[in-house]
């Protein structure tokens, strides 16, 4: 059985730093690409960053860009996601999708229960 | 503002059929597959239609999806009580990204 499960969220300050990880099991974790997305209280998703299954490929929102790192250990099958300078729009749940597809289209089919990131003072 | 449009609600009554509509344009639904994701009360969003049309393992033909052009469709038949839940399209665009409707709540009345 396919299992994510995020950790790392927590209520922080405007301008602090957050690292949310998601243990991965269940699956061949080195040979998929995996997401962060995210969803703001009472909001719709977002897609956050995306990281290739060797790691060599990141990229991420307009919105995180130069302020997140997307990571990945194939070893221990963790994904992480480092977050500075955040501010009260970071406010949100955060999943970790798996990426699948190829055949025609790509869609996530496994996620993460989710972790929430307060950023207030 | 999501870059999918989907309407912010729809109702219907048990056992009826109701349709949410997700509108997009050439530069995400018209060139690429949809999908739609279910996200009960309080829980994560979780896989429904891939591929346009497609369903995984485990969902009942009562939830069917179609695309055409720029714009993409769920379906609901014979609609229950644990059907309620917010429903989000979702595909690409052309820089590779994922983008998703602002979701739909389904009310069974």
């Amino acid at each position: 059985e396919v299992q994510l499960v995020e950790s790392g969220g927590d209520l922080v300050q405007p301008g602090g730093s957050l690292r949310l990880s998601c243990a991965a099991s269940g699956f061949t974790f080195n040979s998929y690409w995996m997401h962060w997305v995210r969803q703001a209280p009472g909001k719709g998703l977002v897609w956050v960053s995306r990281i290739n299954s060797d790691g060599s490929i990141r990229n991420y929102a307009d919105s995180v860009k130069g302020r997140f790192t997307i990571s990945r250990d194939n070893a221990k099958k963790t994904l992480d996601l480092q977050m500075n300078s955040l501010s009260a729009e970071d406010t949100a749940v955060y999943y970790c999708a798996r990426l699948d597809g190829g055949w025609e289209g790509y869609y996530f089919d496994n996620w993460g229960q989710g972790t929430l990131v307060t950023v207030s003072s | 503002q999501s870059v999918l449009t989907q309407p912010p609600s729809v109702s219907a009554a048990p056992g009826q059929k109701v349709t949410i509509s997700c509108s997009g344009s050439s530069s995400n639904i018209g060139n690429n597959f949809v999908s739609w994701y279910q996200q009960l009360p309080g829980t994560a969003p979780k896989l429904l239609i891939y591929d346009n049309n497609k369903r995984p393992s485990g969902i009942p033909d009562r939830f069917s999806g179609s695309k055409s052009g720029t714009s993409a469709t769920l379906d609901i038949t014979g609609l229950q009580s644990g059907d309620e839940a917010d429903y989000y399209c979702g595909t690409w665009d052309s820089s590779l990204s994922a983008v998703f409707g602002g979701g739909t709540k389904l009310t069974v009345l």
